[in-house]
């Protein structure tokens, strides 16, 4: 199976919370990513989380780490138009000298 | 503006064509990446090249070569490509190789590549 997976489309209303899911596999990973990509650009880092937090918040973003499960989510609190973006997943998987990225998950924000 | 450019930003090419894509980082990073980015698939990595020698070639068919003439610079060049080549080729820069202890990946936005 795949390294880091994420479900492909997620559609919310505009005021609405948005939540991203996304499984990896290594549990050996110091670090976990979401990175946002702009119809036309490249991928930015939108946050990060250390592996032995299960919590980070920055403004309307939270991310939630279960490392048991291996389980990584992003939570954006009153979703904007301007959000809409595929957001990748990425850890860095010890031995992998660059991250490992998942397929992005489109998040479509609806007036 | 993230530092990091590509050129062509829309590359049609046939499959005998050679061409090359480009990229240029202006953030003083020590090492730059290729990735292949294609629908509905994980982004895939291609090849790793920190202080300008090729550190990773992840499998990648012989007909994709790279070329990293300095810390700077960093190019793809492409001959007898197939359709399934067609994608958005995004190269990346980070200040340190490996990438572990929270380095940053800087992307440029991609050359959109078609192979008819």
């Amino acid at each position: 199976g795949e390294d880091v997976e994420q479900s492909l489309f997620l559609s919310v209303r505009e005021g609405d919370s948005s939540v991203i899911n996304c499984t990896y596999t290594d549990s050996s990973s110091t670090y976990l990513y979401w990175y946002k990509q702009e119809p036309g650009a490249g991928l930015q880092l939108l946050t990060y989380i250390f592996s032995n937090m299960d919590m980070k918040q920055d403004q309307r973003l939270t991310v939630l780490l279960n490392k048991k499960d291996k389980h990584l989510s992003l939570r954006i609190a009153d979703t904007q138009t301007g959000d809409s973006a595929i957001y990748f997943c990425a850890e860095d998987e010890a031995g992998r000298r660059a991250l490992t990225f998942g397929s992005g998950t489109r998040l479509q924000v609806q007036p | 503006e993230t530092g990091v450019t590509q050129t062509p930003r829309h590359l049609v090419m046939g499959m005998t064509n050679k061409k090359s894509l480009k990229c240029e980082q202006h953030l003083g990073h020590n090492a730059m990446y290729w990735y292949k980015q294609s629908a509905k698939k994980p982004l895939e990595l291609m090849f790793v090249y920190s202080l300008e020698e090729r550190v990773e070639n992840n499998s990648v068919p012989s007909r994709f070569s790279p070329e990293c003439p300095n810390s700077s610079h960093l190019f793809l060049h492409l001959h007898t490509l197939q359709p399934e080549d067609s994608a958005l080729y995004l190269c990346a820069s980070s200040q340190g190789q490996p990438i572990r202890n929270n380095e940053k990946l800087f992307f440029g936005s991609g050359t959109q590549l078609s192979v008819l």
